[in-house]
């Protein structure tokens, strides 16, 4: 079956670093995606790896590996207002948008 | 403004009573999708539309129709609401297959 997976919750302190992994299986692989959503909010989305390596926007950052089905969402100077889910998705070989079930990151002061 | 909209936000209904919940957006985007979104679950696609007249099943069809007679809209028809069908519902769109979708404000549903 196609899956992605990530941890399901997350706790970092104000100004640190945190990274979100996510690994994946899938039928056919177009890429790998992240998308932020708040509580009560729609989700938005954050960032695109479609080659292996290191794509920065910001205060965020993500990385992909195809070889190992592996990618990761890292967040610098973390803030208050980063506290939310963050879902990794994936397009697979007949366009659908298959998502993870979310890391909840909380941050505390 | 750019938007995806969505009505009704909130729909508390009975089973079996036929509903449709109404996508638009105006930013002429070709692909649109549904996603019902669950504690646990993430977001899962229910059915897609790469263009007008073009439809596809997502990972949990069973129990949901669309259309998309229009560039514009994307409708979600529920033709008889079951309670295992109370969720979280988004609608998205995005130019092609770009990844950066953009999603509605979402429609609380509750079926009882």
């Amino acid at each position: 079956g196609q899956s992605l997976e990530q941890p399901s919750e997350v706790t970092a302190v104000e100004g640190a670093i945190v990274q979100i992994n996510c690994t994946y299986q899938t039928s056919g692989f177009y890429g790998l995606s992240w998308y932020q959503q708040h509580d009560g909010g729609a989700p938005t989305f954050l960032s695109y790896n479609g080659l292996d390596g290191l794509e920065e926007t910001g205060r965020f950052s993500s990385f992909l590996s195809r070889s190992d089905s592996y990618g990761y969402l890292l967040l610098q100077e973390l803030q208050m207002k980063d506290s939310a889910s963050y879902f990794c998705a994936v397009r697979d070989s007949s366009y659908k948008l298959i998502f993870g079930s979310g890391t909840r990151l909380l941050v505390r002061p | 403004e750019a938007q995806v909209t969505q009505n009704p936000r909130y729909l508390i209904t009975v089973t079996g009573k036929k509903l449709t919940v109404t996508c638009s957006q105006n930013m002429n985007h070709e692909y649109m999708s549904w996603y019902r979104q669950d504690p646990g679950l993430g977001l899962r696609q229910i059915y897609y539309s790469m263009n007008v007249e073009v439809t596809d099943k997502g990972d949990v069809p069973e129990g949901y129709k669309v259309s998309r007679k229009e560039k514009r809209n994307f409708p979600l028809i529920l033709e008889s609401p079951s309670p295992n069908q109370t969720s979280l519902y988004f609608c998205a769109s995005s130019p092609g297959l770009s990844y950066e979708q953009y999603f509605g404000p979402g429609t609380r549903l509750t079926v009882t």
